[in-house]
């Protein structure tokens, strides 16, 4: 059973840094892409970053490029994000997901964990 | 303001059939084959619900189908049920500049 369990979410002052891990366990975690979407409190969803199986590519929205840093360790099926001079806008249930890639081309996010909130709040 | 544009709400009574559309522009649903759907009950995580526009994942319900013309993709339920209360999103991929893109929701209500 594929499971995606989020952590590291709290309370940080605005200016502040934070980082996110995501445990995933079920698959083989090396060979999919993955992102984090966030949702804003009464939000809807917003893609924030996503990266390749082996970590060789990354990609940002503009919201949150040069201030946050996805990453992972296929040795501790592991996902990461670095957040960076958080922001109030910041503020959002942050979930990984799992890229549903068929014939090599992502068609979605087809497992996602339960997110981990993170408010940022002096 | 979300990239994609969607009704913030629809509603039908149970057996009925709704639709919710999903409007974005030539440079996401447009150039590429590439809507998924999203239900979201509260304090839940997303669930992948179509893909590539109208392809259901293993275990999705055949009264979930999808739809695209031009820069417009729609979701249709047929048969509502009481469970199908949430909230759907549309999500198009935009390039590999802008990423993936989310419309804003729109909670459905079975009345």
């Amino acid at each position: 059973e594929v499971q995606l369990l989020e952590s590291g979410g709290g309370l940080v002052q605005p200016g502040g840094s934070l980082r996110l891990s995501c445990a995933a366990s079920g698959f083989t975690f090396g060979s999919y892409a993955m992102s984090w979407v966030r949702q804003a409190p009464g939000e809807g969803l917003e893609w924030v970053s996503a990266i390749s199986g082996s970590g060789g590519n990354t990609y940002y929205a503009d919201s949150v490029k040069g201030r946050f840093t996805i990453s992972r360790d296929n040795s501790k099926n592991t996902l990461y994000l670095q957040m960076n001079s958080l922001r109030a806008e910041d503020t959002a249930v942050y979930y990984c997901a799992r890229e549903c890639r068929l014939a090599s081309t992502t068609v979605g996010f087809d497992y996602w964990g339960q997110g981990t909130l993170v408010t940022v709040s002096s | 303001q979300s990239a994609l544009t969607q009704p913030a709400s629809v509603s039908g009574s149970p057996g009925q059939s709704i639709t919710i559309s999903c409007t974005g522009t030539s440079s996401d649903v447009g150039s590429y084959n590439l809507v998924s759907w999203y239900q979201q009950h509260p304090g839940k995580a997303p669930k992948f619900m179509i893909y590539e526009g109208s392809k259901r994942p293993s275990g999705v319900s055949n009264r979930f189908s999808g739809s695209k013309s031009g820069n417009t993709a729609s979701l249709t339920i047929s048969g509502l049920q009481a469970e199908d209360e949430a909230d759907y999103y549309c999500c198009s991929y935009a390039g590999s500049t802008k990423g993936w893109v989310f419309g804003g929701g729109t909670k459905l209500t079975v009345l």
